[in-house]
């Protein structure tokens, strides 16, 4: 199974701010399969970006993500107050199964 | 717009049984599969269970094999998990998640609101 481990488990920035979120991988993962979600309290996640760096559809162009092999960045350009909230990788491979990151918490410093 | 909202959580006694479901709208449901992803109190985002779109392929998360069923009907587009045997460590929010497109199936691309699932006498 690959493990995936975020960095740094909380990140306290203020708004306008550039984040910068870090997940690695256990072994090489193809860069098509790798995926971003944004989660806050009492509701479902949110894709943010998959195949390491295309953004979802109705994602804003302040949020991006990089990397390849077992390296992935997502960055956040600028936050927005609606932006703090906890962010998780996932590499989802040609098949199941499928596994996420610990999660890294952005808060309002 | 996509919609999919889950049901049938609730409390239930260790060694019990629930069965989940997830009503889908706003797409076309026989073509995508679907997924199961859980989030235990004070945790992370756990993935479950994934089925294909026409059923051929079902896959489970280590610590659920043998013990969930994860199905679906097109014609009523709903999602189901059967969870048998639970445990006090099964207690969490259970999300329904719809795939992506070609070659992304196992994305999860769009999610619910989630249902609680509390295991405890």
């Amino acid at each position: 199974e690959i493990v995936l481990t975020q960095s740094p488990g909380t990140l306290s920035l203020s708004p306008g701010e550039r984040a910068t979120l870090s997940c690695r991988t256990s072994q090489s993962v193809s860069s098509s399969y790798l995926a971003w979600y944004q989660h806050k309290p009492g509701q479902g996640p949110r894709l943010l970006i998959y195949g390491a760096s295309s953004r979802a559809t109705g994602i804003p162009d302040r949020f991006s993500g990089s990397g390849s092999g077992t390296d992935f960045t997502l960055t956040i350009s600028r936050l927005e107050p609606e932006d703090f909230a906890v962010y998780y990788c996932q590499q989802y491979g040609s098949s199941p199964p499928l596994t996420f990151g610990g999660g890294t918490k952005v808060e309002i410093k | 717009e996509v919609q999919l909202v889950e049901s049938g959580g609730g409390l239930v006694k260790p060694g019990g049984s629930l069965r989940l479901s997830c009503a889908a709208s706003g797409f076309t449901f026989s073509g995508y599969s679907m997924s199961w992803v859980r989030q235990a109190p004070g945790k992370g985002l756990e993935w479950v269970s994934s089925i294909s779109s026409s059923s051929s392929y079902m896959y489970y998360a280590d610590s659920v094999k043998g013990r969930f069923t994860i199905s679906r009907d097109n014609a009523k587009k709903s999602l189901f998990l059967q969870l048998n045997s639970l445990r006090a460590e099964d207690t969490a929010v259970y999300y329904c998640a719809r795939g992506g497109d070609a070659p992304d199936r196992w994305l999860q691309a769009y999610w619910g609101q989630g249902t609680l699932v509390t295991v405890s006498s």
